[in-house]
């Protein structure tokens, strides 16, 4: 089993509509990870978060630290945020930034 | 500000050869990471280097080795390449390794997508 596993692997949305992309993980951690690639490869960060909720525009992600997992959600979407979306933690210690990664959910918004 | 530069962005290479990576990380970061994406998975930790010491290595073969220089960038090095190791290679830069209890953002490169052949 992995040590972070998110769901929907696969994600087809018409546009307007609210998306949520869930990620679990199995270890302590110090921070978790949202992450956005798109087809040419380059990741872009979208949050680090360690507790709470955090919201930039039309994304919101949210974690929960007792419950080891967390949740990306898009608001009103848009054919623009087709992309894979990746969940990825630091574990808790002496892991000098070495992040593990989720396996990608695979966003498609048809307009 | 130049965000992290990875050279060279596509390579083509036959097995058995030896490849050479470079990643410069953005200005004043002093952590850059490895990572290996093979298609349709997520990025695998090949390994950490902060203030030119390597402090972390994931689960790859010894043909695989990096080093950081003085001025923080770093290069990664694949001897020995087999079919498997056709993958987009990530490079990964951060002000600081990870504190206790604290993570830090990473910043991410583009990415070398490397094909043995």
């Amino acid at each position: 089993k992995n040590e972070v596993e998110q769901s929907p692997q696969n994600l087809t949305a018409q546009e307007g509509e609210f998306i949520t992309i869930n990620c679990s993980y199995s270890v302590g951690i110090s921070a978790l990870h949202w992450l956005q690639q798109h087809p040419g490869g380059g990741i872009v960060s979208l949050f680090m978060l360690s507790s709470g909720k955090k919201k930039h525009g039309r994304l919101i992600a949210t974690i929960n630290i007792q419950e080891k997992h967390s949740s990306l959600h898009i608001t009103a979407s848009h054919p623009r945020d087709s992309a894979v979306y990746i969940c990825a933690v630091n574990a808790g210690g002496t892991s000098y930034g070495k992040l593990t990664f989720g396996q990608g959910t695979i966003l498609t918004v048809h307009p | 500000d130049a965000g992290v530069t990875q050279s060279p962005t596509h390579l083509i290479k036959t097995r058995g050869q030896q490849v050479t990576l470079r990643c410069s990380p953005i200005s004043g970061h002093k952590s850059v990471s490895w990572y290996q994406q093979v298609l349709g998975q997520g990025p695998q930790f090949i390994f950490q280097y902060y203030e030119k010491e390597e402090r972390g290595r994931g689960n790859f073969p010894d043909r695989f080795s990096a080093r950081q220089f003085p001025n923080y960038s770093s290069e990664l090095n694949v001897n020995a390449l087999l079919l498997g190791d056709s993958a987009l290679y990530l490079c990964a830069s951060s002000s600081e390794a990870t504190v206790y209890y604290r993570g830090t953002e990473a910043f991410f490169g583009q990415g070398t997508r490397l094909t043995v052949v």
